[in-house]
């Protein structure tokens, strides 16, 4: 069963902090990891994704680290502010026949406090 | 521009009967993939539509079926619920077949007693 392991279940972070949350997985052949954000009542929504070339990307406050060699990869919340407050899913895409599938990870409810 | 639409948003059955969910796909989207969330998990794929074919299928049972019509919308339909049916059903739609430009809709809360 392929998997993606997601940590921490929950983050409490103050207004202004960093909030890292990572994510390893184990088949080889994903090739590609976007992450998610998931408010009550709605459906998941793409923040950021990322491609196994590449080790890092920025989007404004939001950043994937990506060690390919470990098979993991964290996505970090610069300058947390209470409206990232959502439930955070990492997800990988299998290659060839199975592109249309994403596995996701179980998700971590990320709490900014003021 | 519409995003993706999914009725109805709350659902409530009875155990052994069957239930049938709907998804319009974004504008210019021409392909439908469907996830079950149970609570507080991450969502899991069931099956994909594309040229209103089924074209990938996770590891749910022939309970659970689909169809997309010429529209591009498509049903999930669910036989003989189970009470571990209940969770958010979730559409998501796409240009072509990979996951990479997915839009999800809001999801079908569906409870089964």
């Amino acid at each position: 069963q392929q998997q993606v392991k997601q940590s921490p279940q929950s983050l409490i972070v103050q207004k202004g902090g960093i909030s890292i949350i990572n994510c390893a997985y184990e088949n080889t052949a994903f090739d590609y990891f976007p992450w998610y954000q998931q408010f009550p009542g709605k459906g998941p929504a793409l923040l950021i994704a990322i491609r196994p070339d590449v080790s890092e990307k920025k989007e404004g406050r939001f950043t994937i680290s990506f060690n390919k060699s470990a098979k993991q990869f964290s996505l970090h919340i610069m300058d947390s502010q209470p409206g990232d407050s959502a439930t955070y899913f990492c997800a990988a895409r299998g290659s060839g026949g199975s592109q249309g599938n994403l596995i996701f990870g179980k998700g971590t409810k990320l709490s900014v406090k003021p | 521009d519409a995003g993706v639409t999914q009725s109805p948003t709350h659902l409530i059955k009875t155990r052994g009967q069957q239930v049938t969910l709907r998804c319009s796909p974004k504008s210019g989207h021409d392909t439908v993939s469907w996830y079950q969330q149970a609570l507080g998990q991450g969502p899991q794929f069931i099956f994909q539509y594309y040229e209103e074919e089924e074209r990938q299928r996770g590891n749910f049972p022939d309970r659970f079926s689909g169809h997309q019509f010429p529209n591009y919308s498509s049903e999930l339909n669910v036989n003989a619920l189970l009470l571990g049916d209940s969770a958010l059903y979730l559409c998501a739609s796409s240009l072509g077949q990979g996951a990479r430009g997915y839009t999800f809709g809001s999801g079908t809360r569906l409870t089964v007693v």
